[in-house]
């Protein structure tokens, strides 16, 4: 049974920094392009970056450009997303998602961005 | 702002067919891009309705049906059930953005 878990999420300044995981079981993790999606409760999904299979490949929303790293380990079957100059508008659930056929959503872990 | 457009809601009475609409452009559905389909219901992840354009992945019922002309998608619920009120999102890939775009999101009330 795939799994995707997220963690890491919290409540942080403006401008501080987090560093969110997503632990990943049921399938062959190291094939796979993975996504983070941020969905503000409530409100719409935005997609927020990408990366290929072997973790050489990103891609980034203008929003994150140069504020967001997003990275794997392959050997631990986890995916990262390191962010930087934290907004308020970075707001949200920051979901994991598998890109197969098929996509696959973990359960989001929350940002708060906020004095 | 969303790059796809859908409908903000739709209502349809238990047992009648409703339709989503999702309009994009020359960068995203009208280049050829699969559609992806979302359901969600309130407080938990987007769950996969249809995928690749016309796919549905195993247990979701033969009552959700979608279609792609030009640069629109459309999915369609027959047999409407109480249990189908949720918001659902269309999804594609856009070539200048270099990732995945989403419509904004159609809140189903089941009336």
């Amino acid at each position: 049974e795939v799994q995707l878990v997220e963690s890491g999420g919290g409540l942080v300044q403006p401008g501080g920094s987090l560093r969110l995981s997503c632990a990943a079981s049921g399938f062959t993790f190291s094939d796979y392009w993975l996504h983070w999606v941020r969905q503000v409760p409530g409100k719409g999904l935005v997609w927020v970056s990408r990366i290929n299979s072997d973790g050489k490949t990103t891609f980034y929303a203008d929003s994150v450009k140069g504020r967001f790293t997003i990275s794997r380990d392959n050997a631990k079957n986890t995916l990262f997303l390191e962010m930087n100059t934290l907004r308020a508008e970075d707001t949200g659930i920051y979901y994991c998602v598998l890109a197969r056929a098929a996509p696959f959503w973990g359960q989001g872990t929350l940002v708060t961005v906020s004095s | 702002q969303s790059v796809l457009t859908q409908p903000p809601s739709v209502s349809g009475a238990p047992g009648q067919r409703v339709t989503i609409s999702c309009t994009g452009s020359s960068s995203n559905i009208g280049a050829g891009y699969d559609v992806d389909w979302y359901q969600q219901l309130p407080g938990t992840a987007p769950k996969v309705l249809i995928y690749g354009d016309i796919n549905r992945p195993s247990g979701v019922p033969d009552r959700f049906s979608a279609s792609k002309s030009g640069a629109s998608a459309s999915l369609a619920i027959t047999g409407l059930q109480a249990e189908d009120e949720a918001d659902y999102y269309c999804q594609s890939y856009d070539n200048s953005l270099t990732g995945w775009v989403f419509g904004g999101g159609t809140k189903l009330t089941v009336l």
